[in-house]
């Protein structure tokens, strides 16, 4: 199947710092990747649509000068956690299309863990 | 807002069992899929049935669909130590276009005792 990867996979940081997650699609061109967070025990929330050069859809509730989206080429998209608090503190997943025939699949990321002292 | 609702919560069984998740949901969808979260890690794609299927096999999964009663469930027969994760159920509803986005139900973690 088709591969998709973050990085980093792991951060600690500062309350008050900016981190950046990178989600990419390895083996495959997606114009469409989505980003999801997952508190623990707890499903997968949609935050946002990334869509390749345009701005992101952001669902409601979602602050989108809290959470900058990126995604400028068609196998990179970047998820910006700006001025991080601890209840930022979760998993971020990302997923990717990819498009086969007539069949998109959507492909998801392994995921990064994010804590904020 | 959730789509999915899976029941039970969570499920332990024997190594060798059959474990039965349901998932219902409340709005009309396009497809619904299935998928696995080991812990701590990103999601695999189980399996997807359109609205216009009732049963869908690969493997040792079963999944079926009713939409009448807006409600899915996976069936993992023989089930192995190596099947404990948390599943999940989510949603595609129609007429969104290609790169539709899913909708995740709260999940159910199965605990496989070896």
């Amino acid at each position: 199947g088709a591969v998709v990867s973050q990085h980093p996979s792991r951060v600690i940081c500062k309350s008050g710092t900016s981190v950046k997650i990178e989600c990419r699609s390895l083996d495959f061109q997606a114009t469409t990747m989505f980003w999801y967070r997952q508190f623990p025990k707890k499903s997968l929330m949609l935050m946002a649509t990334s869509n390749e050069g345009s701005k992101a859809t952001y669902e409601q509730g979602v602050e989108k000068d809290k959470f900058l989206i990126n995604h400028a080429s068609l196998t990179l998209s970047t998820l910006t956690v700006t001025s991080a608090h601890p209840e930022d503190s979760s998993f971020y997943i990302c997923s990717a299309y990819r498009r086969e025939g007539a069949y998109n699949e959507q492909f998801f990321g392994p995921g990064t863990r994010l804590t904020v002292l | 807002s959730q789509q999915g609702e899976e029941d039970p919560q969570a499920l332990s069984i024997q190594e060798g069992e059959n474990a039965t998740m349901n998932c219902s949901y409340k709005t009309s969808i396009n497809n619904l899929q299935w998928y696995r979260q080991n812990s701590g890690r990103g999601l695999v794609h189980l399996i997807l049935i359109r609205s216009n299927e009732r049963e869908k096999h690969s493997g040792r999964l079963r999944v079926t669909l009713d939409t009448s009663k807006k409600s899915s469930s996976l069936l993992i027969t023989a089930s192995r130590a190596a099947d404990t994760a948390s599943y999940f159920c989510a949603t595609v509803p129609p007429f969104t276009g290609a790169n539709s986005k899913l909708t995740f139900g709260k999940g159910i973690t199965l605990s496989v005792r070896p």
